[in-house]
């Protein structure tokens, strides 16, 4: 069935490192995947997005790369920082465009910063 | 710009009790869709409101839960009765796009709840 999948549950990152946090995907017709980042307590907050026909995408000190031959998609931190640490989800829009916002989310990443 | 206001906070309650959850959405959205999140889990939708009309409730437990949004802005979320497996953050999130696939969803940040 669809799935949007984390290869990993835990990173650990030294400050001022760079993170890459990794997601895969199954459904091939999805064109719309987005990454959140949810801090303890609070919901998870928009941090970028990418649509298929792009493979790469950069906003503020991170980069999402999108890989649809394999369907896998990553995001990277640069310079990683104290406040990044939290839980980070890939998202999927199964129906494309028109769809509506129908998400479907991974399992996510704790990213732990070490100082 | 203020936020999605979610109410309360945290609630404890036993099995086979009621419980409401309230969400104002940002002012303007007219998409707004009630999430369940499981501790360790992603986030789950459960019911997708375009103004206060249904687009999908396609995995809301309908035989315990219901939500309603009647003027099309503030919306709640009831269950009832609760059960164990219904522990969890239940999230409300607000749009202001629904077919444009923007995909961009402002979350608040969740009311926990705990049945015991």
């Amino acid at each position: 069935g669809e799935s949007v999948g984390l290869h990993l549950p835990t990173l650990s990152v030294q400050e001022g490192d760079n993170s890459i946090i990794n997601c895969a995907y199954s459904n091939s017709a999805s064109d719309y995947f987005i990454w959140y980042k949810q801090e303890s307590g609070k919901g998870p907050q928009f941090i970028i997005d990418i649509r298929s026909n792009m493979d790469k995408r950069q906003g503020q000190r991170v980069t999402v790369l999108l890989n649809k031959t394999v369907k896998h998609l990553s995001l990277q931190i640069a310079a990683t920082q104290p406040g990044d640490s939290a839980v980070y989800f890939c998202a999927e829009n199964p129906f494309g465009g028109g769809g509506g916002n129908k998400l479907t989310f991974g399992t996510g990443t704790q990213l732990k910063v070490e100082l | 710009e203020a936020g999605v206001a979610q109410s309360p906070r945290y609630k404890i309650i036993e099995k086979r009790q009621s419980v409401a959850f309230w969400c104002n959405p940002i002012s303007g959205h007219a998409t707004l869709y009630w999430y369940q999140q499981i501790l360790g889990q992603g986030p789950k939708l459960l019911i997708q409101f375009q103004n206060n009309g249904v687009v999908d409730d396609s995995q809301l437990p309908k035989d315990r839960f219901s939500a309603e949004r009647l003027k099309g802005v503030d919306s709640t979320l009831k269950i009832q009765p609760a059960k164990l497996e219904d522990s969890a953050v239940y999230l409300c999130a607000s749009s202001l796009h629904t077919y444009a696939n923007t995909g961009e969803l402002f979350f608040g940040e969740g009311s926990r709840l705990t049945v015991l």
